[in-house]
């Protein structure tokens, strides 16, 4: 099944406001990690947070993680227009051979207008 | 963390014909991981390529179509075989190490 699945889909907001993007999966995870990706281009690792964090803030992004929830939010403050990307969040697995494999979530496209 | 340089950024290529694909890491990472993107979604992991050992597919995927090769710890490339238009997609390598995953800046296939 599918293991994080983000919401909204596509997000539209002014720039200077605040953008939430949310995070569901569905296995027990080492941690969650958040990446940003432009056109289509490589993946940018923007954040991570491990199982026994509930919150971590950088710069303008803050990620809670609620595990008793299998949850996750990633909050961009004060957005600018050259936050417009696509942004996914990707878990790892616990235990096992399968530790490092990351599996993405679907993504929210987030556009950011002048 | 890792500097990957990944070739080439982008290619048409018709089908029935291959494509390779390769990433080339400026330093030795044991793990070495390829994606797909298809038009839209989101990644799926394709397979994790081992130096020294067999390449390891993920459901969905087979060695004949998406043949990996892992020759060193700072190299691996991905083979496209037989293309066709479904396969056009963009594809990723990505390494991991202490500090975290780093991916390639991608190559976005279309198979015509």
């Amino acid at each position: 099944s599918q293991q994080g699945e983000e919401d909204p889909q596509a997000l539209s907001i002014q720039e200077g406001e605040n953008a939430t993007m949310n995070c569901s999966y569905k296995t027990s995870i080492n941690n969650l990690q958040w990446y940003r990706q432009n056109s289509g281009r490589g993946l940018v690792h923007l954040i991570l947070i491990r199982s026994n964090e509930r919150e971590k803030h950088s710069g303008r992004l803050r990620v809670t993680l609620d595990t008793s929830k299998k949850s996750s939010s990633l909050l961009i403050t004060a957005s600018r227009a050259a936050d417009t990307a696509s942004y996914f969040c990707a878990t790892d697995g616990r235990g096992g051979g399968s530790n490092y494999k990351l599996t993405f979530g679907k993504g929210t496209l987030l556009t950011v207008n002048p | 963390s890792a500097v990957i340089s990944q070739k080439p950024s982008r290619d048409i290529c018709q089908r029935g014909t291959s494509l390779t694909i390769q990433c080339q890491v400026d330093s030795q990472v044991t793990m070495m991981f390829w994606y797909r993107q298809q038009p839209g979604q989101s990644l799926t992991l394709i397979a994790t390529a081992n130096q020294g050992s067999e390449a390891t597919y993920e459901s969905g995927f087979v060695i004949d179509k998406f043949p990996i090769s892992r020759p060193n710890l700072t190299f691996s490339t991905l083979t496209v075989s037989n293309m066709s238009p479904e396969d056009s997609s963009i594809y990723l390598c990505s390494v991991v190490q202490v500090y975290g995953y780093t991916f390639g800046s991608g190559t976005r296939l279309t198979v015509v």
